[in-house]
């Protein structure tokens, strides 16, 4: 089945200790990007990637980093959480066509920075 | 800051109108607009696409798209409960560069 894994799905920790939130696809997509979700701002884009060693801020980096060493792959990094990184995070995934990108998304992982 | 602006709702209508959802975009760059339809606590899907001025029709959805007025709108048919959803407007340009509106809750009422 064609889908984007994310995980942990929920997550609760504390101020300053790292964590990772990973991502895989097994559509063999070139495409891949975060987000987070946040009542009434909408999905703000975090980091994009057009492909393997290649990476990009988005809308909202501060505070976060990503790496994409495998096509698959496309791992969250919060080095040192803040309570301002409490969000529904989404991992999202899609070809590169000359019509665009045609996102498909993950679950979600719902972060709880206290 | 490109943005991408809806009216957040609630939009009621009855069961078997027609929903109008709209959209308006700042980037004149911008070249693809999606509707993606998000259930609450889900992740979104994308429901229709559309590239060019006009109208995009696909079974009970028709987007349409003003570039000079730069307005996107989706309007769904025979509206069903089942349709009770957050409707998510988003624009990209040429730089892979995605931007999501803040979505307009749609509810159907029986």
């Amino acid at each position: 089945e064609a889908q984007v894994t994310q995980n942990p799905r929920y997550l609760i920790t504390v101020t300053g200790k790292k964590l990772t939130v990973t991502c895989s696809q097994n559509m063999n997509h070139e495409y891949m990007s975060w987000y987070r979700q946040d009542p009434g701002l909408g999905l703000r884009q975090i980091y994009y990637s057009m492909n393997v060693e290649v990476t990009d801020k988005g809308d909202v980096p501060e505070g976060y980093k990503v790496s994409r060493k495998e096509k698959r792959n496309f791992p969250l990094i919060l080095e040192s959480p803040s309570p301002n990184q409490t969000s529904l995070y989404f991992c999202a995934s899609s070809f590169t066509t000359y019509r665009g990108l045609q996102l498909f998304f993950g679950p979600g992982t719902r972060l709880t920075v206290l | 800051q490109k943005e991408v602006e809806q009216n957040s709702g609630p939009l009621s209508v009855p069961e078997g109108a027609i929903a109008s959802l709209n959209c308006t975009y700042s980037d004149r760059g911008s070249q693809s607009f999606f509707w993606y339809r998000q259930y609450s606590g889900k992740s979104p899907e994308l429901i229709m696409s559309i590239y060019s001025n006009g109208d995009k029709e696909d079974g009970r959805f028709t987007a349409q798209l003003n570039k000079a007025s730069q307005y996107v709108s989706l309007l769904i048919r025979d509206s069903q409960p089942s349709d009770s959803a957050t409707y998510l407007c988003a624009a990209q340009d040429y730089g892979q560069n995605f931007v999501f509106g803040p979505g307009t809750r749609l509810s159907v009422l029986p």
